[in-house]
């Protein structure tokens, strides 16, 4: 069974630097791997999404890199905000999967001091 | 633009209770729509999904069931709340292409506190 691990569970830096998140899972047959924020007692807002086929996605400042063979995903946020603290969780949807259903990792708390 | 309204917000009931939770599309058609329960410092359990109307499939045994009454509709109720169906329901959707791409997007979710 496909397993997400995101590691550390916490993390705090201080504004102006950037943050580098960490996603890994045990089985490399996935259709795509997708980031989301969460803010305190909100949904979960998606941030990128990487199909199977790519490398990398970037959105602003954020940059998301996929490493099938190695099982790893990093998530990149440069020149971090205060704005930025939440907490980041990534999924994958494995090939096994025909109904779009995502294994959840349980998320990095991010909080960055001003 | 596509856009998801769960409802309420928020809920405290008692142990014993009923329970109804609903969740609405809107924006895209005959969407996959999927309930989430989140607890407190743990990850995302997915408890059913739907790929169309009077389409349910359950993850988890559990107290609680899902219906699907129309399209960009997706229900979750209980007929007797315990103390452990507390946290956070999460409502989603996505639409799957043929070649395996498919994004979910989240609702805004709804705190459900069990007395």
């Amino acid at each position: 069974k496909q397993e997400v691990t995101q590691i550390p569970a916490a993390l705090s830096v201080p504004e102006g630097e950037n943050l580098v998140l960490n996603c890994s899972f045990t089985d490399s047959a996935i259709y795509n791997l997708q980031w989301f924020r969460q803010d305190p007692g909100k949904g979960l807002t998606s941030l990128l999404l990487i199909q199977s086929s790519q490398r990398e996605q970037t959105s602003g400042r954020l940059n998301a890199s996929l490493d099938k063979s190695s099982g790893r995903s990093t998530l990149y946020i440069a020149a971090s905000q205060p704005g930025d603290s939440a907490t980041y969780l990534c999924a994958v949807r494995p090939t096994t999967d025909s109904w779009g259903k995502f294994q959840f990792g349980a998320g990095t708390q991010v909080v960055v001091t001003p | 633009s596509q856009t998801i309204h769960q409802w309420p917000a928020t809920l405290v009931q008692p142990v014993g209770s009923p329970l109804s939770l609903e969740c609405t599309v809107e924006g895209t058609s005959n969407p996959n729509l999927y309930w989430y329960r989140q607890a407190a410092g743990r990850g995302l359990q997915l408890l059913f999904y739907s790929v169309g109307i009077g389409q349910i499939s359950s993850e988890v045994p559990q107290n609680l069931s899902a219906s699907r009454p129309q399209d960009r509709q997706f229900i979750l109720s209980s007929k007797k709340l315990l103390l452990s169906d507390s946290g956070f329901y999460l409502c989603a959707w996505s639409v799957l292409e043929t070649s395996g791409y498919n994004e979910q997007f989240f609702g805004p979710g709804t705190r459900l506190t069990v007395l």
